[in-house]
């Protein structure tokens, strides 16, 4: 079993909003990644947890706050957002093992729009 | 210097035939690994196939296979018996090893034509 789920699929909201994204995986997999995509351009690299530990932040802006609750679930908490902020958000897992055969497998996306 | 380079940012294909989608990529590392994505209007980014620095063979799976020139350091996706529902977005991506970054090419159009 490769799936990796994302809940909402879409989401609309407010500059003044707070609102959360999920992401869960079933894999056994210790890593797990937020990307933040525009259309027709590749995802860009936001956070990665490993071990259930913030590995990697991409100097993201603290209005994205992530959280990792446990290996197999993944929070985005999104914050007083900007319009630019509207994107596809992909959630990604891997097992983390250093190796080059560590294949990222990703979730669905929830398309956010912010208004 | 980029990493992953796709050259065609849209290609076209008529249904049943084959098709290639190129990628170069740069690394000075021996260990690495070259992965092919496919992201439908949908946007869900599916793993198609995978081709390590040290396999000696061409990965197949399926319809996708990788025509891996180590020496050109390219690694391009062939697509046989093209189907509508192939019509998507492919992204070719590296991980090198070690290290944890995956690094993304800009991502090639297909559409498929009747």
């Amino acid at each position: 079993d490769t799936e990796v789920t994302q809940t909402p699929k879409h989401l609309v909201m407010g500059m003044t909003n707070k609102k959360s994204l999920k992401c869960e995986q079933h894999m056994g997999h210790r890593a797990m990644y937020w990307y933040k995509q525009k259309a027709k351009k590749p995802p860009e690299l936001m956070f990665v947890y490993s071990y259930e530990k913030l590995s990697i932040n991409e100097s993201v802006p603290s209005r994205f706050s992530p959280e990792c609750p446990n290996s197999s679930l993944l929070n985005l908490h999104l914050h007083a957002l900007q319009p630019e902020d509207s994107a596809l958000y992909l959630c990604a897992s891997s097992r983390w093992d250093e190796a080059p055969t560590d294949t990222q497998y990703f979730g669905p996306g929830t398309r956010l729009t912010v208004l | 210097a980029q990493k992953i380079t796709q050259t065609q940012p849209g290609m076209f294909v008529q249904e049943k035939e084959a098709v290639t989608l190129d990628c170069t990529y740069d690394t000075s590392d021996q260990s690495y690994g070259l992965f092919w994505y496919k992201q439908p209007s949908s946007g869900e980014m599916i793993f198609l196939i995978y081709q390590g620095s040290y396999d000696e063979q061409n990965a197949t799976e399926g319809r996708y296979s990788l025509n891996f020139q180590k020496a050109r350091k390219s690694a391009n996706l062939v697509i046989s018996a093209s189907q509508l529902g192939d019509s998507a977005m492919y992204f070719c991506a590296m991980r090198e090893s070690p290290g944890n970054q995956f690094y993304f090419g800009t991502g090639t159009s297909l559409t498929v034509i009747p």
